[in-house]
């Protein structure tokens, strides 16, 4: 089944305390991307990815990272996480930049 | 600059009643993709549709059409004959076709169908 992983789906942390949320897809896209997920704010993108080795900052970059060393994985690095990156958080992959993109379940972080 | 203002926040229906989604876009770009993705109560987003702006056809899929006129810069959404099912955040989307402007995401819709 063509798939886009999240993992973990809820995470309760402390500031500074540095997570990652890992994001896996199985259908050979080579763009994957991340988003945030915010009441009022809709969705905004923090990071994104052309293909491997290839990353660039979407709207939102700050206080994340990202690595993408293999086609398939695409992690989301918060180095020390503080109480504003608490957040509904999206990883999706398509073919390419324009075409529609496969959407993970989302992951919730609170951070305290 | 990319701008996508979806002025309904939130719309309350009775089912079977048609209901419109407004989606309103901004671009200097004059080639572009626009979008419609749904997020139902479980939390996923889904992909709807995708036009281009070369093509002002309205497009229909079942009880679902989609109206883009490039003269208003709009990209309205129709679900005609509501149901439960589509109670859901809509989100409208923009990105031009060339360079590296990401995906931007109008703020949603929260359509409640009620039964």
């Amino acid at each position: 089944e063509a798939q886009v992983t999240q993992n973990p789906r809820y995470l309760i942390t402390v500031t500074g305390k540095k997570l990652t949320v890992t994001c896996s897809q199985n259908m050979n896209h080579e763009y994957m991307s991340w988003y945030r997920q915010d009441p009022g704010l809709g969705l905004r993108q923090i990071y994104y990815s052309m293909n491997v080795e290839v990353t660039d900052k979407g709207d939102v970059p700050e206080g994340y990272k990202v690595s993408r060393k293999e086609k398939r994985n695409f992690p989301l690095i918060l180095e020390s996480p503080s109480p504003n990156q608490t957040s509904l958080y999206f990883c999706a992959s398509s073919v390419g930049f324009r075409q529609p993109q496969h959407f993970g379940d989302g992951t919730r972080l609170s951070i305290l | 600059a990319q701008k996508v203002t979806q002025a309904q926040t939130e719309i309350s229906v009775v089912e079977k009643e048609d209901v419109t989604l407004d989606c309103v876009y901004e671009t200097r770009d004059t080639t572009y993709y626009l979008f419609w993705y749904k997020q139902p109560p479980s939390g996923e987003l889904v992909f709807l549709i995708r036009r281009n702006s070369f093509d002002e056809q309205n497009e229909i899929s079942g009880r679902y059409s989609w109206n883009f006129q490039k003269s208003t810069s709009s990209f309205n959404f129709t679900i005609t004959a509501s149901q439960v099912v589509d109670s859901a955040v809509y989100f409208c989307a923009l990105t031009p076709m060339s360079g590296n402007t990401p995906l931007v995401f109008g703020k949603g819709t929260r359509l409640s169908v009620i039964a």
